[in-house]
């Protein structure tokens, strides 16, 4: 089974920072990596898809990037609504498996 | 548009089994499967399985062989998802995902709204 491990489970920024979070791998799975946001009370919601295509409807100012095991999700420019918990998810194969998990927070 | 519409919450006892739904629109339902995925109280999310709506073929995690069931009725485009000999630790709000091709990639497209299993005695 492939581990997705992200890092950092928490991070505090403020209003206009950029951000970054970090996504690895167990193995190598190409791009088949895929970056969810998702706020208290609701499922989550699916932003990037493929290490870096951004979904339809999805600001700019999320990016994505990365291959084989390391794969990264920047913020360039906080805005309050971007306050919320990223999962990182491998479907390379099945099981299907996420990170843990990186809760963004105001600072 | 898809949606994706669940069952509501449910409280059972342990050892009590609980069955889960997810009515699907907007698509033709047996065009693509339906995963379930499960996130307990503060915690991150779980794959559970999934579910073929065209021929019922399922794909279980290993954690979950033998103690749970996905079933889809065609003629209602809904999927189930049964747990049994439910524990203190199955407390969580269970997702039914619809997976979608995307380029280069497959992804959890549709999502719906959850259901709360609370077990407790």
């Amino acid at each position: 089974d492939i581990q997705m491990t992200q890092s950092p489970s928490s991070l505090s920024a403020s209003v206009g920072d950029r951000v970054t979070f970090t996504c690895r791998a167990s193995q190598n799975i190409n791009t088949y990596l895929n970056w969810y946001q998702q706020k208290p009370g609701k499922a989550p919601s699916l932003l990037i898809s493929a290490a870096s295509s951004l979904q339809s409807g999805v600001p700019s100012r999320f990016s994505g990037s990365g291959s084989g095991t390391d794969f990264t999700l920047t913020i360039s420019s906080l805005q309050p609504e971007d306050f919320a918990t990223y999962y990182c998810q491998q479907s390379y194969s099945t099981p299907r498996s996420f990170g843990q998990g990186t809760k963004l927070e105001i600072k | 548009q898809v949606q994706l519409v669940q069952s509501g919450a449910e409280v059972k006892k342990p050892g009590a089994s609980v069955k889960v739904s997810c009515k699907a629109s907007g698509y033709t339902f047996i065009t693509y499967g339906l995963s379930w995925v499960r996130q307990a109280p503060g915690q991150g999310l779980e794959w559970m399985g999934w579910i073929s709506a065209y021929n019922g073929n399922t794909n279980y995690a290993q954690k979950f062989q033998g103690r749970v069931t996905m079933t889809r009725d065609t003629s209602t485009s809904t999927a189930y998802m049964e747990l049994m000999s439910l524990r203190s630790d199955d407390t969580a709000v269970y997702y039914c995902a619809s997976e979608r091709e995307l380029t280069g990639t497959v992804a959890f497209v549709y999502w719906g709204q959850g259901t709360l299993v609370t077990v407790s005695s």
